[in-house]
C-alpha cells in the first residue's frame, strides 16, 4: 500500500463553520505534512509532523489547527476561515523527515471552498 | 536563498512532438533535484530525480540531467502523448532548510 488517502475530496464551508480534513497512510511513515496549493501555483508547506510531534509550523494562522493522533493519521481542523483560504490542501508523508527529498508521497488533496 | 525558476507555460504541443521544459536553480551546497507531475484533480507524483552532478534521472520516457555548471535540470521527452498533459514542477531539496522548494509549475497540453 503506497497510498496517502485524504477525505473529503471536496468541501464547501461558510466562514463561521468548523470542519476537519483527514489524511491517512499505512506505509509506516513517521513524517507527515500539510501543504496548501492555490490554483496554478506550487504547493506551499504549512506543517510538518515528525514522530507525531509538530516540528515545523510555517507561520500558519491559528484558524488552521493540525493534529496527529497517531503515526497513521493527520488531521487539519478549520475554524473561521476566510474566502482567500480556498485552495487544494495536500497531505504528504515520508519515512522520516530526513527522507523528505527522496520518498515523499502525496495524497490527491481536499479541494476547499470557503464562502 | 535557494530558489527554482521554470519556464512559463502553458506549453502546447502536438502528439509525438519533442518536449523540453527548462528549469534552473540557485542553491548553496549540493541539492537534490526533482521533477514532479500533477494530473488534473490529483496530488503530485514524483516523476524523476537526480542527487548529484551529471546524474540523469529518467522515468516513463522523460529524462533530466543534473548540470552543475549551468545550474539546470531541464525536462525532456522525445515523443509526447495526450496522456502527458499535466502540470510539471521542478523542485530542489534544500540542505539549508530541509525543505522541498518548488518552481512555479509549467502546464503542458498535448493535442491529438
Amino acid at each position: 500500500d503506497t497510498e496517502v488517502t485524504q477525505t473529503p475530496k471536496h468541501l464547501v464551508m461558510g466562514m463561521t463553520n468548523k470542519k476537519s480534513l483527514k489524511c491517512e497512510q499505512h506505509m509506516g511513515h513517521r513524517a507527515m505534512y500539510w501543504y496548501k496549493q492555490k490554483a496554478k501555483k506550487p504547493p506551499e508547506l504549512m506543517f510538518v509532523y515528525s514522530y507525531e510531534k509538530l516540528s515545523i509550523n510555517e507561520s500558519v494562522p491559528s484558524r488552521f489547527s493540525p493534529e496527529c493522533p497517531n503515526s497513521s493519521l493527520l488531521n487539519l481542523h478549520l475554524h473561521a476561515l476566510q474566502p482567500e483560504d480556498s485552495a487544494l490542501y495536500l497531505c504528504a508523508s515520508s519515512p522520516s523527515h530526513r527522507d523528505v527529498f527522496e520518498k515523499l508521497f502525496f495524497g490527491s488533496g481536499t479541494q476547499l471552498s470557503v464562502l | 536563498g535557494d530558489s527554482v525558476t521554470q519556464m512559463e507555460g502553458p506549453v502546447t504541443l502536438s502528439e509525438e512532438a519533442f518536449l523540453t521544459i527548462n528549469c534552473t536553480y540557485t542553491a548553496t551546497g549540493y541539492p537534490s533535484l526533482f521533477w514532479y507531475v500533477q494530473y488534473p484533480g490529483e496530488g503530485l507524483q514524483l516523476l524523476l530525480k537526480a542527487t548529484k552532478a551529471d546524474d540523469k534521472g529518467s522515468n516513463k520516457g522523460f529524462e533530466a540531467t543534473y548540470r552543475k555548471e549551468t545550474t539546470s535540470f531541464h525536462l525532456e521527452k522525445g515523443s509526447v502523448q495526450v496522456s502527458d498533459s499535466a502540470v510539471y514542477f521542478c523542485a530542489l531539496g534544500s540542505s539549508n532548510t530541509g525543505k522541498l522548494i518548488f518552481g512555479q509549475g509549467t502546464t503542458l497540453q498535448v493535442k491529438p
